[in-house]
């Protein structure tokens, strides 16, 4: 099984919002990705979990907020955001300390900010 | 700096016409060159990882080839339901972050 779930599939935010993203996996992978995508343009990296730990932050705006809660779950929890942050939020994992780096993706939450 | 650039960035086949995609990449110690099929609005999904030059991996129409340099993923008679983007990825010595290229957009008419 290689799949990576996300909910919500849309979701549609004020700038006052908070919302919450959310990822699970159950392939035993130990490292967790999110990634921002805007139209016609490659994922760009946000953050890395590896071991539940923070490991790699993109230089990301603080009203995106990361959470790793265990092995098989990765949030995104999301304050003030602004409506540049509209895009598509992909979720990835794969394993660690193997010669293996691929990343399993899940179908993403497409985002919009009003 | 790592760097991968993908071409063309469009390609428009006519459905049995087969074709080439390119993937250049610039990277420390490679540890992975990945390639991904993106329909649109949806997720990345994993086709290939070649790790070394010489390697080859096959899956239906679409064959990946790696050289020291470059990658290409080769399509043999597409169908319509090939059309998407594909994303070519490395992994350097950093081995967790992925360096996208910008992706080619594949249209097969029948």
């Amino acid at each position: 099984d290689t799949e990576v779930t996300q909910t919500p599939k849309h979701l549609v935010m004020g700038m006052t919002n908070k919302k919450s993203l959310k990822c699970e996996q159950h392939m035993g992978h130990r490292a967790m990705y999110w990634y921002k995508q805007k139209a016609k343009k490659p994922p760009e990296l946000m953050f890395v979990y590896s071991y539940e730990k923070l490991s790699i932050n993109e230089s990301v705006p603080s009203r995106f907020s990361p959470e790793c809660p265990n092995s098989s779950l990765l949030n995104l929890h999301l304050h003030a955001l602004q409506p540049e942050d509209s895009a598509l939020y992909l979720c990835a994992s794969s394993q660690v300390g193997s010669n293996s780096y691929e990343q399993y993706f899940g179908p993403g939450t497409r985002l919009t900010v009003t | 700096e790592d760097q991968v650039t993908q071409s063309p960035e469009a390609l428009r086949l006519q459905e049995g016409e087969s074709s080439s995609l390119n993937c250049s990449y610039t990277v420390s110690g490679l540890r992975g060159l990945f390639w991904y099929r993106q329909d649109p609005g949806k997720g990345p999904e994993f086709l290939f990882t070649l790790y070394s030059a010489g390697e080859e991996k096959e899956k239906e129409r679409l064959k990946a080839t790696l050289t020291k340099k470059e990658s290409f993923l080769h399509i043999t008679a597409p169908k319509p339901e090939d059309s998407a983007t594909y994303l070519c990825a490395v992994a350097g010595q950093a081995g967790t972050a992925l360096i996208f290229g910008k992706g080619t957009t594949l249209s097969v008419s029948s």
